[in-house]
């Protein structure tokens, strides 16, 4: 069985810096999906980021990025300028390419200072 | 795109109660929804997967008699927590999955709190 690893429970940033935060994932699958959810206060899943592990390219969008090493089964997300907007949970997710069912982290809780 | 609504946001109900929680996708149709349960401070738990026009899949440990599932269209799902109790409150979340956008991608509802007096 699959499962997600975020070991960082906490983790905090000043305003503008640059922060990482870590997952790591047990699979022996080739073929599947990886991603970053972000839960703020209101506890809406917003999706941050996905990559697609047949894609050596690590996914970026606009502040954020991956770090995406299949090999070592490791996705961390480097969050850059963070903003006090980036408060929140940020939960990694791991999705087989032949199923729907997402296998959550227990997430890591971003605390950014002014 | 890939909105999906939940209705209500929070119920409050007496012990034995049933409680119907709605989830919608609002701009996509989507034949598969999934509902979460989240406990405060924890992740999401995956209760079941709801398939438009078929029988839920329930996870392991839920009760199906429980926490009845119908997904009778393309654009709604509902939830119904039947004679609820007080280890039932929580928070639970839909997802839907838009099978023509990018169909590996799950969106979530707002949530919906439930507290079992």
């Amino acid at each position: 069985a699959q499962t997600v690893t975020q070991s960082q429970p906490e983790m905090s940033v000043q305003e503008a810096e640059t922060v990482t935060l870590s997952c790591t994932y047990d699979t022996s699958e080739s073929d599947y999906y990886l991603f970053w959810y972000k839960q703020p206060p209101s506890r809406q899943m917003i999706l941050v980021i996905r990559q697609e592990a047949y894609k050596q390219q690590n996914a970026t969008e606009n502040r954020f990025s991956v770090n995406f090493q299949k090999a070592a089964k490791s996705f961390s997300l480097k969050i850059s300028d963070s903003q006090l907007g980036d408060a929140a949970m940020y939960f990694c997710a791991y999705r087989s390419y032949n199923t729907d069912k997402l296998i959550f982290g227990t997430g890591t809780r971003l605390q950014v200072f002014p | 795109g890939a909105v999906v609504s939940q209705h209500p946001s929070w119920v409050i109900c007496k012990s034995g109660t049933s409680v119907k929680i709605e989830c919608r996708s609002l701009d996509f149709q989507a034949t598969t929804m999934f509902w979460y349960r989240q406990f405060p401070k924890q992740s999401l738990m995956l209760m079941a997967t709801s398939n438009e026009g078929s029988k839920a899949t329930y996870e392991q440990g839920v009760e199906k008699d429980k926490f009845l599932i119908n997904h009778a269209s393309l654009t709604l799902s509902t939830l119904t927590v039947t004679s609820a109790h007080p280890e039932d409150s929580s928070f639970y979340i839909c997802s839907a999955r838009n099978p023509t956008g990018r169909g590996e991608t799950q969106y979530f509802g707002p949530g919906t709190r439930l507290l079992v007096l």
